[in-house]
């Protein structure tokens, strides 16, 4: 397993503005996964995250709105760029350490945004 | 294209009952998961299930896996209130390591 921390946990924002959210891992691992979850809905995937490559971003998502970094095997940022009342939501980074033969992902604890 | 639907996606249950969930899928992983989610709080997983006729418990949870049928049911006996939480299940792309979530069941357990 992993032990996964993001900052902030929440925050209020102005539209138009930018917030960037850090995820950190207690170990390193090859894949990390941002998604976003609207109150009483699932899980929508926005981009998976390979050390030393660009973000793969799922459709409906593209890399002007939400700019993610990966710099090491522990570390990732999500930037919600130019924010609106519709991103409002809790944003969860989540890795999967492949070791063990299958896909399970750990989940940080997540940051809920707030846009006014 | 690669569905996973669990049913029923809310239930309310009395404290000391049985009931079940059910997560059917359309891929061909075969490689099941189950998470919970508190009310507040981030997804923690349950179990992880790898093979046809799996099957996982964990207190008054169990998780059993059919392929063929490509249904996974988790079954809850004689629930208590600390059960109350939402569900989801989930199977692997085997393409590109991603999970594939269903729409998630919310359980509330009543005294």
């Amino acid at each position: 397993s992993a032990v996964i921390s993001q900052k902030p946990s929440r925050d209020i924002c102005q539209r138009g503005t930018s917030l960037t959210i850090q995820c950190q891992v207690d170990s390193q691992v090859t894949m990390m996964f941002w998604y976003r979850q609207q109150p009483g809905q699932s899980l929508t995937l926005i981009a998976t995250a390979n050390q030393g490559s660009e973000a793969t971003y799922e459709s409906g998502f593209v890399i002007d709105k939400f700019p993610i970094s990966r710099p090491n095997l522990t570390f990732s940022t999500l930037t919600v760029s130019n924010m609106s009342p519709e991103d409002s939501s809790i944003y969860l980074c989540s890795v999967s350490t492949l070791g063990t033969g299958t896909y399970e992902q750990y989940f940080g604890p997540g940051t809920r945004l707030t846009v006014t | 294209e690669l569905k996973v639907e669990q049913n029923p996606l809310f239930l309310s249950m009395q404290e000391g009952k049985n009931y079940t969930i059910y997560c059917n899928y359309s891929t061909t992983s075969d490689r099941l998961y189950w998470y919970r989610q508190d009310p507040g709080k981030s997804l923690e997983s349950l179990f992880v299930l790898l093979s046809n006729g799996a099957v996982k418990q964990e207190g008054r949870l169990m998780a059993s896996l059919d392929t063929k049928a490509r249904l996974s049911t988790l079954h809850i006996t004689a629930a208590v209130h600390d059960l109350s939480a939402t569900y989801f299940c989930a199977v692997d792309n085997d393409s590109n390591y991603q999970l594939i979530w269903g729409a998630g069941t919310k359980l509330i357990i009543k005294p």
